[in-house]
C-alpha cells in the first residue's frame, strides 16, 4: 500500500496569510487529488494534479485561491491563500495507485487548519 | 455529473449487533467503482470495503459486507457483530470517470455518523 506524508498535521493562522500543505508519497503517481473537508462535512474535491500539466480545479475553486504544484511524480503541495476563517477545514491529500490489493486511492492523514 | 446520497446522518447500534447503512447514487457510466471509508477523529481515511460496477456478486470483508442493487443504483453496507472500534463516521464513494474534468474522481456522500454503544 502506498505510504503518505501530509504536513503539517495542523496549523493555526491569521487571517490573511497564506498556507502551503505538501504531499509526499513513497513512489511515483500519475493523479495526485487534494480535498476540503470542513467541519461535520464530507469530503469535497478541490484540484486534480496530474505532473506536467496544470491542476483541474473543481466548480466553486480557483487557482489564485488554491495555487497547486506538481513538480514530480512523488510530491505535491496545495497553498491556501489570503486565508479567512471560512477557511478552516481539514485538507487531505489523495493519490491513485494500481495495486494487486483491494485498495485504489489512499489518503494522507489530513491537515487540520484554523484560521482566527 | 454522479452524485452520492446518504440519507441516515447519524445511527447507532448496541455492541454485537448488525445495522445497515445506506448509499444511493447516480452515474451515467457503465464502468465505475464504489467505496466505503471510515473515518474516525484521528482524521484518517480507512478503506472498509469496495464494489466493481460489473461484478454482480456483492463484496464481503469479515464483518462487512454490502448489498449492491446496480439497477436500484443502492449500495448499503451491513456492519455485523458491531464493535466499540466501530464507531466513526462512514461515508459511501463513487469512482467513475468525470466527464467535466476529463479524468476520474471520486465523490463521497455526506458520510452517517455510526455509534456503536456497549
Amino acid at each position: 500500500s502506498a505510504v503518505i506524508s501530509q504536513k503539517p498535521s495542523r496549523d493555526i493562522c491569521q487571517r490573511g496569510t497564506s498556507l502551503t500543505i505538501q504531499c509526499q508519497v513513497d513512489s511515483q503517481v500519475t493523479m495526485m487529488f487534494w480535498y476540503r473537508q470542513q467541519p461535520g462535512q464530507s469530503l469535497t474535491l478541490i484540484a486534480t494534479a496530474n505532473q506536467g500539466s496544470e491542476a483541474t480545479y473543481e466548480s466553486g475553486f480557483v487557482i489564485d485561491k488554491f495555487p497547486i504544484s506538481r513538480p514530480n511524480l512523488t510530491f505535491s503541495t496545495l497553498t491556501v491563500s489570503n486565508m479567512s476563517p471560512e477557511d478552516s477545514s481539514i485538507y487531505l491529500c489523495s493519490v491513485e495507485r494500481v495495486e494487486t490489493t483491494n485498495e485504489k486511492l489512499f489518503f494522507g492523514s489530513g491537515t487540520q487548519l484554523s484560521v482566527l | 455529473a454522479q452524485t452520492v446520497t446518504q440519507s441516515q446522518p447519524e445511527m447507532s447500534v448496541q455492541e454485537a449487533e448488525t445495522v445497515t447503512l445506506s448509499c444511493t447514487y447516480d452515474t451515467s457510466e457503465s464502468n465505475y467503482y464504489l467505496f466505503w471509508y471510515k473515518q474516525p477523529p484521528s482524521r484518517q481515511m480507512i478503506l472498509v470495503i469496495r464494489q466493481e460496477a460489473y461484478k454482480q456478486q456483492n463484496a464481503t470483508e469479515n464483518r462487512f459486507s454490502v448489498n449492491f442493487q446496480k439497477a436500484a443504483k443502492s449500495f448499503s453496507l451491513k456492519i455485523s457483530d458491531s464493535q466499540l472500534g466501530d464507531t466513526a463516521m462512514y461515508f459511501c464513494a463513487l469512482w467513475g470517470w468525470h466527464s467535466g474534468g476529463s479524468n476520474y474522481k471520486l465523490t463521497f456522500g455526506k458520510g452517517t455518523l455510526l455509534t456503536v454503544n456497549p
